[in-house]
């Protein structure tokens, strides 16, 4: 099965900062990758697909990149509504797999 | 708009079999390509994928929990169920389930909490 480690797995930022959490497997999954936000009590909530396409509806300071097994969520202007968890999550094969969270928290 | 939302015991005994119902709106899980998945969160942590079925009926399971889960779809009431037998208090979490389409799942319904104890 295909495992995947996110890091860090917490960070403190400002507003106005650029946030950069990492994704990466333990084998090779083309871009067969997805990056979610939870916020707390809610559920995830889909921000990025294949890796660096922007899902409808979600601002443009997400950005995603990487191919093969590393992966970048990037923030480009921490907003306070970002405040939250991210998973990355591949579906390259079966068992899908997520990764274990980094939580971005207020500095 | 896709809405989804699960139903079923919030509170569970030890060796008792969890019955979770995926209720959704928006889409139809006849359509070519379309699945709806479950995945849980213990409290205070991580996600955890668990099974997924597709519109022609393909079933997938965690390995983990293979033995103990069944998943259905009752595509006329736009429905799925999941079953898990044996709970353990370990099983306790929050129980989503989303819609998938080209492999992402989106969007997930509310979540529903279920504890497992004696």
């Amino acid at each position: 099965a295909i495992q995947m480690t996110q890091s860090p797995s917490s960070l403190s930022a400002s507003v106005g900062d650029r946030v950069t959490i990492t994704c990466r497997a333990s084998q090779g999954i083309r871009n067969d990758l997805g990056w979610y936000q939870q916020k707390p009590g809610k559920a995830p909530k889909l921000l990025i697909y294949a890796a660096s396409s922007l899902q409808s509806g979600v601002p443009s300071r997400f950005s995603g990149s990487g191919s093969g097994t590393d992966f970048t969520l990037t923030i480009s202007s921490l907003q306070p509504e970002d405040f939250a968890t991210y998973y990355c999550l591949q579906d390259y094969n079966y068992p899908l797999a997520f990764g274990q969270g980094t939580k971005v928290e207020i500095k | 708009q896709i809405t989804l939302k699960e139903s079923g015991p919030t509170l569970v005994k030890p060796t008792q079999t969890l019955t979770l119902t995926c209720t959704f709106s928006g889409f139809s899980l006849s359509t070519s390509g379309v699945g709806v998945g479950w995945i849980r969160q213990p409290p205070g942590k991580a996600l955890e994928w668990l099974a997924l079925i597709y519109w022609d009926d393909d079933k997938r399971y965690s390995p983990s929990l293979k033995s103990r889960l069944t998943i259905t779809k009752d595509t006329s009431k736009n429905q799925v169920v999941l079953t898990m037998t044996n709970m353990d208090p370990v099983d306790t979490a929050t129980y989503y389930c989303a819609h998938m389409v080209e492999s992402w799942f989106d969007p997930w319904g509310q979540g529903t909490l279920v504890t497992v104890s004696s």
